[in-house]
């Protein structure tokens, strides 16, 4: 069975610009989260997405904002990129809450 | 507001040798708690997990870990290191009540020698 899944594995963005970033669940899931991950830090949550609805929210600026799909996959996108956004983002899906999440391997983001 | 201290930011052991890292929360009641590894490249992988019930909680990959409430603390352990256990471990804390949102420690990486 495949895992989670993001796209793209390594992304290079100018300050100012906009990212979007793609995660497909683990086939059932219906939970998706969001995670930044600075070097050396531990994960941050962002978002988490249940049934296409916000369920929980993180501490970051409105600049930050997601959706999920029909078919549970999901979008981070992240407007006027500074330098501070360079980071792993993690998607991790899960059943219904996110008790048990599952992770993807991330996406590299490198703001210049 | 919930948080997560993971004291050691990196933890060198021989392969063979038993494994202790501490992790210490704050959290006003009890908490969710989790530890995940997290190899080179990889996504996080959930290795264990308490929420209630026997305070030693066993997982995968042979780790075990201990719930003490008087110390506010969830150390991982194992007690026969493989060389394929180096890797980045992080512990968090979530809330019980209401929308969980998981506070992650800084985690410690784990180096094994031969």
């Amino acid at each position: 069975d495949a895992g989670v899944t993001q796209s793209p594995t390594h992304l290079i963005k100018t300050r100012g610009q906009h990212v979007t970033l793609r995660c497909s669940p683990i086939s059932g899931h219906k939970s998706v989260s969001w995670y930044q991950q600075v070097l050396g830090q531990g994960p941050q949550f962002i978002f988490q997405y249940y049934e296409k609805e916000e369920r929980g929210r993180g501490n970051f600026p409105d600049r930050f904002s997601a959706r999920q799909f029909p078919n549970y996959s999901s979008e981070l996108n992240v407007n006027a990129l500074l330098l501070g956004d360079s980071a792993l983002y993690l998607c991790a899906s899960s059943l219904v809450d996110i008790y048990e999440q599952y992770f993807g391997p991330g996406t590299r983001l490198t703001v210049t | 507001a919930q948080s997560v201290t993971q004291p050691d930011i990196h933890i060198t052991v021989s392969e063979g040798a038993s494994l202790e890292l501490r992790c210490n929360y704050s959290y006003g009641a009890t908490p969710y708690l989790f530890w995940y590894v997290q190899s080179p490249g990889q996504g996080l992988q959930l290795l264990l997990k308490y929420f209630s019930g026997d305070t030693l909680v066993q997982g995968i990959k042979g780790f075990e870990a201990e719930f003490k409430r008087s110390q506010s603390s969830f150390n991982l352990r194992k007690p026969s290191v493989h060389w394929s256990d180096a890797a980045e471990y992080f512990c968090a804390v979530g809330a019980t009540g209401g929308s969980y949102i998981p506070t992650f420690g800084r985690g410690t990486s784990l180096i094994v020698h031969p």
